[in-house]
This record gives C-alpha cells, sequence and structure tokens, in this order.
C-alpha cells in the first residue's frame, strides 16, 4: 500500500515552453501532497505543500508564478513549470501524506527529472 | 527554526558488518517525527524508518534501528548486517508540527564486499 506515481519519469524541453508534473497516491487519499526540487548530489529541497481544494503554500524563494501547483482531488497534485529555463533542470520529487503515522508520514514519488534545452 | 545536521557524506562498510549514520536536530516544537529515507541511484526515496518524539523506545525495522536520543537531540540510524544492496544515498528528515519535513544533507553509503 501507500504507493504514489509520477509521470512523466524523464522529460526535455525547450527553453520557453511548460511543462506539466503529475504526481498521483494510488491506493490512498492524500490529504496533503509536497513538492520537492533536489540538484545532483544534494538535498531535497521543499518547494510547497499543496492541499486539495486550497492554494498551495510556498517556500520562501520559490517563485509561485513559475511553478503553478495544482491539488485538483485528494490522488492527484500537479505542479507546472511554466516558460522554463535550463536553470530549471532538476529532479523533482512529490510526496504525499495521510498515512497511519499520524498523517507525518510521507510516501514518495519516484520522481521526474527535467531538462530544459 | 528547524535544523538538521548529518556530518558524514560518505562512509564505507563491509558487507555484513553493521554502520551507524549520524543525525542531530534542534527544534524548538515539543512534537516531531524523525525519518530516515534511502536513496539509491535511481532516485526514489524509500521510507526506511520513523520515530515520534514522544515515543519512548527507538524504533526498529528489520534490519534498520533508530538510536533515540531525545535530550542529546540525535537520532542515529543503525543498518545492521550490511549488504550490497544497502549501497545508497541516506538521508534524515525531520517533521515538524505540519508534517512539512526537513532534510539534513545525506550520507553516501558504499558496501564493499
Amino acid at each position: 500500500g501507500a504507493v504514489v506515481s509520477q509521470h512523466p519519469s524523464r522529460v526535455i524541453c525547450k527553453s520557453g515552453t511548460s511543462v506539466k508534473i503529475e504526481c498521483r497516491s494510488l491506493d490512498f487519499q492524500a490529504t496533503t501532497m509536497f513538492w520537492y526540487r533536489q540538484f545532483p548530489k544534494k538535498s531535497l529541497m521543499l518547494m510547497a505543500t499543496s492541499n486539495e481544494g486550497s492554494k498551495a503554500t510556498y517556500e520562501q524563494g520559490v517563485e509561485k508564478d513559475k511553478f503553478l501547483i495544482n491539488h485538483a482531488s485528494l490522488t492527484l497534485s500537479t505542479l507546472t513549470v511554466t516558460s522554463a529555463h535550463p536553470e530549471d533542470s532538476s529532479f523533482y520529487i512529490c510526496s504525499a501524506s495521510g498515512g497511519v503515522r499520524g498523517g507525518h508520514e510521507q510516501y514518495f514519488g519516484p520522481g521526474t527529472r527535467l531538462t530544459v534545452t | 527554526a528547524q535544523k538538521i545536521t548529518q556530518t558524514q557524506p560518505g562512509m564505507f562498510v563491509q558487507e555484513k558488518e553493521a554502520v551507524t549514520l549520524d543525525c542531530t536536530y534542534d527544534t524548538s516544537d515539543q512534537s516531531y517525527g524523525l525519518f530516515w529515507y534511502k536513496q539509491p541511484s535511481s532516485g526514489e526515496m524509500i521510507f526506511l524508518i520513523y520515530q515520534g518524539s514522544y515515543d519512548e523506545q527507538n524504533a526498529t525495522e528489520g534490519r534498520y534501528s533508530l538510536n533515540f536520543q531525545k535530550a542529546r537531540k540525535s537520532a542515529n540510524l543503525v543498518i545492521s548486517a550490511s549488504q550490497l544492496g544497502d549501497s545508497a544515498m541516506y538521508f534524515c528528515a525531520m517533521s515538524d508540527s505540519w508534517g512539512k519535513l526537513q532534510f539534513g544533507a545525506g550520507t553516501q553509503v558504499v558496501v564493499t564486499p
């Protein structure tokens, strides 16, 4: 149980285009989903927290107009990187919580590797 | 503000031996959670073990155990009987009262035959 999927797993796009990444909880209802960014050999950095039906809360320094997050249902959250630039190239990971450990446990998706050319 | 510190950037361990990965934290919250995740080269984050701040007993999950010393604010991970498949990056993380996770810098573990 507690499986989270991400799609696509890998995407290459041109500068200036937008890319949408989907995060789905497959076998549980995720009241909260989180989006992280990870640079090579570095730790995960939280970008934003999204709760179903409400606006996402962004961490300091994260541009909300660039990284659009939609949490339309209890099983789906999307991250759209708008007008992508090469510096947006990174590994993006989502996680979902709603588990049994008082809601603290997060289940991670397999990640999406974005390359902007 | 919360802070998670992993001071070991990398470690080598021989197969079948035990290894301890250090993690210290700082928080003013009374209620928090401590987690360890494994990240192999594929990139997926694999949950290993969880310790709640009010749990009196150290958490154990198979070959993983968490040495929780609340007064010292440490939450070290012990992997017993290391296997080649344990080679990966290991992250310590702490959740706040909102469930947000903050990660340490990670420790790269290499298990040698």
